[in-house]
C-alpha cells in the first residue's frame, strides 16, 4: 500500500532532550516536506526536500534539522526541544516538487515538550 | 511576506445547508490545491486548480479559481455530516521551481444533524 509512515505517533519529552521523528515513503517520491499544525495557524512548513541531499527551509525552520540521505526517508530532528515546539507534526511527500503534484500526508506525530 | 488567508475560520451549519470557504493570496498563484482533514486525521488531497477562472466539481463540492489567480473558493451544496472537518487551501510561494507550499489557516466545518 502506498503510504507515508511517521513514527512515533505520540511523543512526550522534556526540554533539551534530543529527539528524532522518522518519516518514510514507499512511493518513490522526489519531494518531501515537514509541517507543524497549531490551532488557528493552519499548517506551517518547517523544511522541505526537492530530492536526495537537497533540503531547504520553509517558513518556521528555527529549532529543527532535517536530512535526506535516501529518497524514501526524511527524518525531523529536534536537537534541543523547547515547550514552544509542542505541536502536531506532519510529514508529506509528492511525486515532484509539490507545485503540480498532490501531497500525501503521514498520520502525524503529536509532540509534547514539558 | 507572501500569505494565504482563509475565511471563515469556523462554520457551523445545519445538515442540508450550503457552505463556502474562501481563500485569498497576497500574490498570484500558479495553482491552488485543496485538502480536507477529518477530526483526528491527516490532510487528504481533494483537488488542484491551475487555470484562471477554472471551475471543477466533485459531486456536491464546487471549486473555483479566480480570474486573477489570487483567490479561490470551495462550495459544498447540501452539507452532510460526512463533510465535517477542516478544509485547507494551499498554494506554491515564490518564483521558479519552488518547493514552498503555503497553507491557509483552514476552515473548520461543523454540521448539525
Amino acid at each position: 500500500e502506498a503510504q507515508v509512515t511517521q513514527n512515533p505517533r505520540y511523543l512526550i519529552t522534556v526540554t533539551g532532550k534530543k529527539l528524532t521523528v522518522t518519516c518514510s515513503q514507499n512511493m518513490n517520491h522526489e519531494y518531501m516536506s515537514w509541517y507543524r499544525q497549531d490551532p488557528g495557524l493552519g499548517l506551517r512548513q518547517i523544511y522541505y526536500s526537492m530530492n536526495v541531499e537537497v533540503t531547504d527551509k520553509g517558513d518556521v525552520p528555527e529549532g529543527y534539522k532535517v536530512s535526506r540521505k535516501e529518497k524514501r526517508n526524511f527524518p525531523l530532528i529536534l536537537e534541543s526541544p523547547s515547550p514552544n515546539q509542542t505541536s502536531l507534526y506532519f510529514c508529506a511527500s509528492s511525486l515532484s516538487t509539490g507545485r503540480f503534484s498532490p501531497l500525501h500526508f503521514g498520520n502525524g506525530t503529536r509532540l509534547t515538550v514539558t | 511576506g507572501q500569505q494565504v488567508m482563509q475565511i471563515p475560520q469556523y462554520q457551523h451549519v445545519q445538515e442540508g445547508e450550503d457552505f463556502t470557504t474562501y481563500c485569498n493570496s497576497s500574490t498570484t498563484l500558479s495553482n491552488i490545491q485543496w485538502y480536507k482533514q477529518r477530526p483526528g486525521g491527516h490532510p487528504v488531497f481533494l483537488i488542484q486548480l491551475v487555470k484562471s477562472g477554472e471551475v471543477k466539481k466533485q459531486k456536491r463540492l464546487t471549486f473555483q479559481f479566480g480570474e486573477a489567480k489570487k483567490n479561490s473558493s470551495l462550495h459544498i451544496t447540501a452539507t452532510q455530516t460526512t463533510d465535517v472537518g477542516t478544509y485547507f487551501c494551499a498554494g506554491p510561494m515564490g518564483s521558479g521551481n519552488t518547493g514552498k507550499l503555503i497553507f491557509g489557516q483552514g476552515t473548520t466545518l461543523q454540521v448539525k444533524p
